[in-house]
Order: C-alpha cells, then sequence, then structure tokens
C-alpha cells in the first residue's frame, strides 16, 4: 500500500496561515474518522498534534488545526511561528486494521 | 510518565537477524496495543506492525514490507514487547521505534514515542 500524498514541502512567513493536504483513499483517510497528524521537530521524535481527524491533545496549541473532506485531510497552522519548522506526517487508521502514513511534509518559516 | 525505551539495535549484515526490544513503563502494558513504526535517514515514517493485547489473543499485524520477516511479540510480565526481524536487507536500514497507539480497534493514533534504537544494514 502507497503511503498517504502529502506536498513534499510547504512555507510561510511569521504569523501566515498554512495548510498541508493529506490525500488518501477510501480504504483508509475516506473510511473513518481517525486521521492523525504528528510534528517531528529535527533531531527528535514525532509528537501527536492532532487525532481522530481534528482533535486536540490537551494542551497544545490552537494554531493547530485540521479538518477533513472525502479523502482529503488537511492541517493548518495558523500564526507561524520559528518553532513550528518541522516535518509534519499525517497517519490514517485503515480498512484493513492497518495504520499508515504519509510521506512527510518539510514546513520552513521563512 | 509514561516512557517507553528502545534497545537492541545495531549492524547487522543482508540475511541477517536482530531482535530489538521496547520496555514499557508508567501505563497498564498489559491492557495496551504496542506498534513498531520505522524511519529509513532522511526518510519518512513508515508502520511495520503492531502487537495487540492478551483480551485480543495478542494478535498481530504487519505491513507488506516486512511480513514473512518481521516477528513482533510481547513479553507483559516484564512490560516489554521485541521486534524479531529475520531475512534482513539494506532498505531494512532505519531508526525503530516503539509507539503507544490509543484510541479503538489495536489503536489509531500515538501518543507516546520510544528515542528509537539504530538498525544498520549492511556488508
Amino acid at each position: 500500500q502507497s503511503a498517504l500524498t502529502q506536498p513534499a514541502s510547504v512555507s510561510g512567513s511569521p504569523g501566515q496561515s498554512i495548510t498541508i493536504s493529506c490525500t488518501g483513499t477510501s480504504s483508509d483517510v475516506g473510511s473513518y474518522n481517525l486521521v492523525s497528524w504528528c510534528q517531528q521537530l529535527p533531531g527528535k521524535v514525532p509528537k501527536l498534534m492532532i487525532y481522530d481527524d481534528a482533535k486536540r491533545p490537551s494542551g497544545l496549541s490552537n494554531r493547530f488545526s485540521a479538518s477533513k473532506s472525502g479523502n482529503t485531510a488537511s492541517l493548518t497552522i495558523s500564526g507561524l511561528q520559528a518553532e513550528d519548522e518541522a516535518d509534519y506526517y499525517c497517519c490514517s487508521y485503515t480498512s484493513s486494521g492497518t495504520m499508515i502514513f504519509g510521506g512527510g511534509t518539510k514546513l520552513t518559516v521563512l | 510518565e509514561v516512557q517507553l525505551v528502545e534497545s537492541g539495535g545495531g549492524l547487522v549484515q543482508p540475511g541477517g537477524s536482530l531482535k530489538v526490544s521496547c520496555a514499557a513503563s508508567g501505563f497498564s502494558f498489559s491492557g495496551s496495543a504496542m506498534h513498531w513504526v520505522r524511519q529509513a535517514p532522511g526518510k519518512g515514517l513508515e508502520w511495520v506492525g503492531h502487537i495487540r493485547s492478551k483480551p485480543n489473543s495478542y494478535a498481530t499485524a504487519y505491513a507488506e514490507s516486512v511480513k514473512g520477516r518481521f516477528v513482533i511479540s510481547r513479553d507483559d510480565s516484564k512490560d516489554t514487547a521485541y521486534l524479531q526481524m529475520d531475512r534482513l536487507k539494506t532498505e531494512d536500514t532505519a531508526m525503530y521505534y516503539c509507539a503507544r497507539p490509543r484510541g479503538e480497534y489495536s489503536g489509531t493514533y500515538y501518543d507516546c514515542w520510544g528515542q528509537g534504537t539504530l538498525v544498520t544494514v549492511s556488508s
């Protein structure tokens, strides 16, 4: 099964908003409300940012939000800050009972 | 505090075997599924597989890329999960993370990751 499709890179200036897309199929992203997003800072371990399509873990900044339409999920980061510069991965539960990740998107804060 | 600590990584020749471990603490390990995720150098995350808890018959599932070569097991008395890797290929070179899943079924997102253990397959 191929990875979910994410743009390789996105960029934005401090204070701006950016959106990262994650496209799958009706067997994964489109099947359940079970898309999650994680952030991986350089040299660090992934960190959960969003789960169940659009829920934020307790304590996470509300600058991070997510949505989904059909087979495409999206992560939006508003009020960009330098500390947001990282790789972002979407992940989905699949109808086969497995998990699948996106290829990752490198966010550059200009 | 929930903590996962991987160990056992190292250098192995193509065709060889290696077993890595994931020691858990700070939560009810026996009641949780456990997943393995890997990341090749400079590449993205790839789901490797999972093992469910005893009430779910310790059921396992694997990515197609490792099916038939990798086996996930667990020892609930030691709060430890294992990843046995056989017939290793150079493309299996990666950082291997264990991750605690949350949510329904076998887990649908990860709220805690270990620091990873590096497996290098090279002659």
